[in-house]
């Protein structure tokens, strides 16, 4: 089985400064990892996800997460954030690399709290 | 096209009664799934279609709970027997592509509240 760890439940931080959500995973098998979003009244939106090769992975909104095997670790980061990217963040993995099939094992989320 | 759309948006129900949710998924996408979200929690999998035919269902999915797609379009959540530990957000996801290609798009979800 695979579970999720997302180390923090709340992250505050001013706009404009540099942010990291973590994202810790466990599994006996190769799994593929996911950031989802999931703004207030809003469904949860893929931000990234990583399959293989560069363990660097870019996605939506300027966010960016690196995959390091050894440490199981999968973390979100974002240069400068924006009062807009106030919301939920999930982390999540799967056996399938679209994410689908018998699903997603998400963390519990990290509310990303930016202040002016 | 709207996206993954959930109905209603909010429900409110007595403990022993049925409630039921309709998700009505992209059109085309082939792939739908049911997820259940508790405060404080990240999504729960719980059941997954492709077309009409339901082929994996989570422990999760207690006799009380049936889901259908009839036609391999939208599709219905039934609790049968609400008790008070059912209270979450309920999502409905749809996806099309296999493999890498392979996307899941979410709904809103709908809120159930038991009292």
């Amino acid at each position: 089985a695979q579970s999720v760890t997302q180390l923090d439940s709340q992250v505050p931080v001013f706009e404009e400064a540099p942010v990291e959500l973590r994202c810790n995973y466990s599994s006996s098998v190769s799994v593929y990892l996911f950031w989802y979003v999931q703004y207030p009244n809003q469904g949860l939106q893929l931000l990234l996800k990583y399959l293989s090769g560069s363990t660097l992975v870019k996605g939506i909104n300027g966010f960016e997460a690196e995959f390091n095997k050894s440490q199981t670790s999968f973390h979100l980061r974002k240069p400068s954030v924006h009062i807009s990217d106030t919301a939920e963040y999930f982390c999540a993995v799967s056996l399938y690399s679209g994410g689908g099939a018998d699903g997603l094992t998400f963390g519990k989320g990290t509310h990303l709290i930016i202040q002016p | 096209d709207t996206g993954v759309s959930q109905d209603p948006r909010h429900k409110i129900t007595k403990r022993g009664q049925n409630v039921t949710f309709r998700c009505d998924p992209i059109s085309e996408h082939n792939r739908l799934y049911w997820y259940r979200q508790t405060l404080g929690q990240g999504p729960e999998f719980l059941t997954y279609f492709q077309n009409e035919a339901q082929l994996e269902k989570s422990r999760l999915l207690s006799d009380r709970f049936s889901a259908e797609r009839p036609k391999g379009s939208f599709s219905t959540l039934e609790i049968q027997r609400t008790e008070q530990g059912d209270s979450a957000m309920y999502l409905c996801a749809s996806s099309v592509g296999i493999g890498n290609n392979e996307k899941l798009f979410f709904g809103s979800g709908t809120q159930l509240s038991v009292l």
